[in-house]
């Protein structure tokens, strides 16, 4: 799989907009850019994907580079529920083995 | 249920004991990831199936830890002669599709493992 680099904390306020950037400079032209989150004492739970065109959910948007080197997901709005873990996972389209790192763990502060 | 089940939500155990961990994937869905995730770290990739074949083991830390997938849907991750260190959350994900594309993974609540 394609190595991901986020930081790995950031702070945030609530209502404010959040960017959580990824880095994945080896991403090749076949790889998806998924991103996840794990909220405290649960297990990950899917945001958002895309290959190329920047994405939007009802959860999360997903600007990815022209080069595809790096993305950011967009929290336009945050809540307190919003305080987990976001990794940035590229699976590989060949071997379908998902690889998550250490992630970002966002604090939002009332 | 929906969602992905997983058995027990947590199991307490002593060094040396074999432990059984049971997850039921979402009706229909192919794939199935096994993580384990220690207090305070990242998840750890053990195993993948594609249906009842795990092209995939690299993950397992040690010959002591096996899974298996009967069916195309009920898996278990078998420990055997636990360890202190095998303590951690052990997390199933399961995904219609492959995930490698677009493929979303739906994760199970996780099996908290203490081994005393």
């Amino acid at each position: 799989d394609a190595k991901t680099t986020q930081p790995n904390s950031m702070e945030s306020n609530e209502e404010e907009p959040v960017h959580l950037p990824c880095n994945h400079s080896t991403i090749s032209g076949t790889d998806y850019i998924h991103w996840y989150r794990q909220l405290p004492s649960q297990g990950p739970e899917y945001v958002i994907h895309g290959l190329t065109s920047n994405v939007n959910n009802r959860m999360a948007s997903l600007a990815i580079a022209e080069d595809r080197k790096s993305s950011t997901l967009i929290l336009h709005r945050a809540t307190l529920r919003d305080a987990a873990v976001y990794y940035c996972i590229l699976p590989s389209y060949n071997t379908d083995k998902l690889i998550f790192g250490t992630g970002t763990r966002l604090q939002v502060f009332p | 249920g929906a969602g992905v089940s997983q058995s027990p939500s947590n199991k307490v155990t002593e060094k040396g004991k074999d432990v059984e961990l049971r997850c039921d994937p979402i009706s229909g869905h192919t794939a199935l990831y096994w993580y384990r995730q220690s207090l305070g770290q990242g998840l750890e990739f053990l195993i993948y199936f594609q249906g009842n074949s795990a092209p995939d083991k690299s993950g397992l830390p040690s010959d002591r830890f096996s899974a298996e997938r009967t069916g195309g849907s009920v898996s278990t991750l078998t420990i055997q002669r636990t360890q202190q260190e095998d303590s951690a959350v052990y997390l199933c994900a399961s995904s219609l599709i492959s995930p490698g594309g677009t493929g979303e993974l739906f994760f199970g609540e996780g099996s908290r493992l203490t081994v005393l």
